[in-house]
């Protein structure tokens, strides 16, 4: 039982390149989330999904979209990288929408 | 519109000592609450939660924390903390049938021996 897993741990692109953010959890949770971390502003929600099927957007989408692939998979796209998206991407699961949710170990992104 | 304020950026205990983490959170109704660990290069790890109930609740790792409806806070306690309890924690705030959970902007704890 992994949790949830997110790929790749680290990666750094040039402006304007384009990358997808993977994350997986097997916990057979409806809800996945997608937050960035950013020193001194605490985890701010890009995109979440509450079941298979559904995407909403969360407080700081722009740039980024996202697929809910299956139950089990939910991934972040940034289609032409800033410097401002540099951050720790977590993925987040939760059985359903209001109950704890659990996160991945992230992902650390330098845009230059 | 739901917000968590965490007062303390950073706070230094030596090792034994008691530990008491603020958290103060804005929301119109009853809120669901959490406190969240996180270790270097870490993900986040749920401490402990406060749906409804008793207002005491106990985590994990000794940790316990308090809500106070009166007082909009959900402090985070522990009566002797170890080396290995330094990390940045974590406050939020979630709202009933909803689905966002929103974030304070974490307290970095050192523990000095």
């Amino acid at each position: 039982n992994a949790g949830v897993t997110q790929t790749p741990k680290f990666q750094v692109l040039k402006t304007g390149q384009s990358m997808t953010l993977q994350c997986a959890q097997d916990m057979n949770h409806n809800s996945m989330y997608w937050y960035r971390q950013d020193p001194g502003m605490g985890l701010r929600l890009i995109y979440y999904s509450a079941s298979e099927g559904t995407t909403d957007k969360g407080e700081v989408p722009n740039g980024y979209n996202v697929s809910r692939l299956n139950k089990r998979e939910f991934s972040l796209r940034l289609e032409s990288a800033a410097p401002s998206q540099t951050s720790v991407y977590f993925c987040a699961s939760s059985e359903d929408s209001f109950y704890e949710q659990y996160f991945g170990p992230g992902t650390r992104l330098t845009v230059t | 519109a739901q917000s968590v304020t965490q007062p303390d950026i950073h706070i230094t205990v030596s090792e034994g000592a008691s530990l008491e983490l603020r958290c103060n959170y804005s929301y119109g109704a009853t809120p669901y609450l959490f406190w969240y660990v996180q270790s270097p290069g870490q993900g986040l790890q749920l401490l402990l939660k406060y749906f409804s109930g008793d207002t005491l609740v106990q985590g994990i790792k000794g940790f316990e924390a308090e809500f106070k409806r009166s007082q909009s806070s959900f402090n985070l306690r522990k009566p002797s903390v170890h080396w290995s309890d330094a990390a940045e924690y974590f406050c939020a705030v979630g709202a009933r049938y909803g689905n966002k959970l929103v974030f304070g902007a974490g307290t970095i704890l050192r523990v000095k021996s």
